[in-house]
This record gives structure tokens, sequence and C-alpha cells, in this order.
């Protein structure tokens, strides 16, 4: 049974430049949500998708943007990179809203932005 | 908003020791609460959760008691190992919605020497 995949698991970019992750979710989850982790930090909510449509939305700017798939893996994409933006990005997914066991997270293993 | 506070680590203890990491909450209505564990080079794993108050979570030995009066879920070990060293996240999801949206503490590094 696969868990939650993401990549790529590193990577490095300049400011300014753009940035793709992808995720594909545990089997038998539809429910995908993005987090940042900076360093010492616990990991921030990005966003939330389910049925290819985004649900939630933490305090990340608009250069933050996602996307679900009909098979239900997600992307996110970063536009216009700052410096700050050097993390670790994970993806969690989830049963759908409002299932008995939705309160569950399973995470992947992150993708670890450097922003130069 | 919804908020976290972890007691600010790290943590070093020697094995067969007894293991408290506090976390206390700030949330509207009837959160659920969750314990996640990092191991070296891992992902976060869900250890432990409680959806109600004075509902107790327990795994591997790991045991959390939701308690509304005091806003908190104190993540206690009676005898610790090696391999429970890690980083331990509280968190919480709010009531009644997906644990999507779930607000995580900063983490507490534990550290078990033997």
């Amino acid at each position: 049974d696969a868990g939650v995949t993401q990549s790529p698991t590193h990577l490095i970019k300049t400011r300014g430049q753009q940035v793709t992750l992808r995720c594909s979710p545990k089997s038998g989850h539809d429910t995908v949500s993005w987090y940042q982790q900076a360093l010492g930090q616990g990991p921030q909510f990005i966003f939330q998708y389910y049925e290819e449509e985004e649900r939630q939305r933490g305090n990340f700017p608009d250069r933050f943007s996602g996307h679900q798939f009909p098979n239900y893996s997600s992307e996110l994409n970063v536009n216009a990179l700052l410096l700050g933006d050097s993390a670790l990005y994970l993806c969690a997914s989830s049963h759908s809203p409002g299932s008995i066991r939705t309160g569950e997270l399973f995470f992947g293993e992150g993708s670890r932005l450097t922003v130069l | 908003g919804d908020s976290v506070t972890q007691m600010e680590g790290p943590v070093t203890l020697s094995e067969e020791a007894f293991l408290t990491i506090n976390c206390t909450y700030t949330a509207t209505g009837y959160p659920s609460l969750f314990w996640y564990v990092q191991y070296p080079g891992e992902g976060l794993q869900l250890l432990l959760k409680a959806t109600k108050a004075d509902d107790k979570g327990s795994n591997k030995g790991f045991e959390a008691t939701y308690r509304k009066e005091t806003t908190s879920f104190h993540l206690e070990k009676g005898s610790v190992q090696v391999s429970d060293s890690a980083v331990y996240f509280c968190a919480l999801a709010p009531y009644n919605t997906n644990a999507g949206k779930s607000t995580f503490g900063d983490g507490t590094t534990l550290t078990v020497k033997p």
C-alpha cells in the first residue's frame, strides 16, 4: 500500500523563478492538503484540495496556487519566488471531509525548496 | 485564531526515564487533538489522537488525555527508549471539519540516550 509520495525531494531555485511540486495521496484518500514547514517550526497550512477544488486556504499570498487532478494527485505552484519561501513543503492526504476518519493526516516526506 | 503551544525543547532523557511533553491549545468550539512524530529523515506520522473531552489517545506506549478544562493535551510515556528519539508535534483540527486545516505547534525534539 503506497503512502503519500512527493517529488522532487530537493530543489534549488533563484529569486523570481517559479516552482511546481507534486504529490500523490495515499491509496483510498481523496483529499490533499499542503503545508510549509520552516526550519525549527511546525507545519503551516497553505491550502486543501477536495473534488478538484480549493476548499480551505491559510494565510498565504496568491503566489501560492494549486491544482488537484481527477486521480486525486495534486500540485503546488509558487510564483515569483522569494528568499523567505525556502522551506520544506509537505503534502498530507486524508479521507474526505465529513468522514469519521477525516481527522487522520498522512504526510509525505516533503520537498525541500531552497531559494537563492 | 487557533493556536498550539508546546513546551520548548530540546528534551534529553536517559533510557527508561519518564517522558512528559506539555501541549496547550487555544481554539473555538471543540477541536480534535493530535500528536504527530517525525523520526530522523522521515515524514510526520500520526502517533495518537483524541476527538472529545476526557478521551485518552494511546499508541506505542504513549498516552495523552484531552483536558478541556485546562485546554491541554500533554504527551506521556512511562519508559522511553533510544528509538523514541524524534521530533514530536502537537496539533489541533477544528471541530466537525476535516483535519486538513490543522494547526501545529513548533515541535519538541526528544533525544534518548542509552
